[in-house]
């Protein structure tokens, strides 16, 4: 069965930093592309960013590119956001998600349960 | 104007069908793109429901019963979701999604309520 536990989110000052986790198990973690999605609450879904298997292709949306960055590591079978420069339009829930395949366009299947980070002085 | 855009809501009878449309923006042709549909209820995760591009380009999420379904309707330039037998739990927010320009976009939603 495919988990993907979130973890990391909090209360954190307009401007901080903040890094995000997401422990997997279950797939093979390695053989897939991972996404990050967040939703504010009580509002839509937005793509953050995606990362391919083997970290050589990565894809961030406008809103977060610059000061957002993901990263992995298949021998923790671990997903990471680190997030800078931090807005209070960042307040959201934010979802680990697993792939279709090793690239990252070919879609989302699996998601994680979600950690909320709020942006707020 | 939005890549993907829903209506907000749909209300719907216990046993009725009820389609969701997710339109393309003018410009974007539905038929070079794989539609992906999600469920989302409150308190929960988006669950994956299925994706569509064609008859021969299409997946069922694991578990997901057959009374949901995919299709596109080209004239309308948009990705359908069928949900037949319409059932109560399946009242809940559906979201499309689909990767547009180097980006995963997805729609704004569809309130679905089972009267």
């Amino acid at each position: 069965e495919v988990q993907l536990v979130e973890s990391g989110g909090g209360l954190v000052q307009p401007g901080r930093s903040l890094r995000l986790s997401c422990a997997a198990s279950g797939f093979t973690f390695d053989g897939y592309a991972m996404h990050w999605v967040r939703q504010p609450p009580g509002k839509g879904l937005e793509w953050v960013s995606s990362i391919n298997w083997k970290s050589d292709s990565v894809g961030y949306a406008d809103s977060v590119k610059g000061r957002f960055t993901i990263s992995r590591d298949n021998a923790k079978n671990s997903l990471y956001l680190q997030m800078s420069s931090l807005r209070t339009e960042d307040t959201a829930f934010y979802y680990c998600a697993k792939a279709f395949s090793y690239d990252f366009w070919s879609g989302l299947n699996y998601w994680g349960q979600g950690t909320l980070v709020t942006v707020s002085s | 104007q939005a890549v993907l855009t829903q209506p907000a809501s749909l209300s719907a009878s216990p046993g009725a069908s009820a389609s969701l449309t997710c339109t393309l923006r003018s410009g974007i042709n539905v038929g070079t793109y794989r539609i992906y549909w999600y469920q989302q209820k409150p308190g929960s995760p988006p669950q994956f429901l299925l994706r569509y591009k064609s008859d021969s380009d299409k997946q069922q999420g694991s578990g997901v019963p057959s009374r949901f379904s995919g299709s596109k309707d080209a004239s309308a330039n948009a990705g359908i979701l069928l949900i037949s037998g319409l059932q109560s739990e399946d009242e809940a927010d559906y979201y499309c999604m689909t990767w547009h320009s180097n980006a995963y976009v997805f729609g704004t939603g569809t309130k679905v309520t089972v009267l």
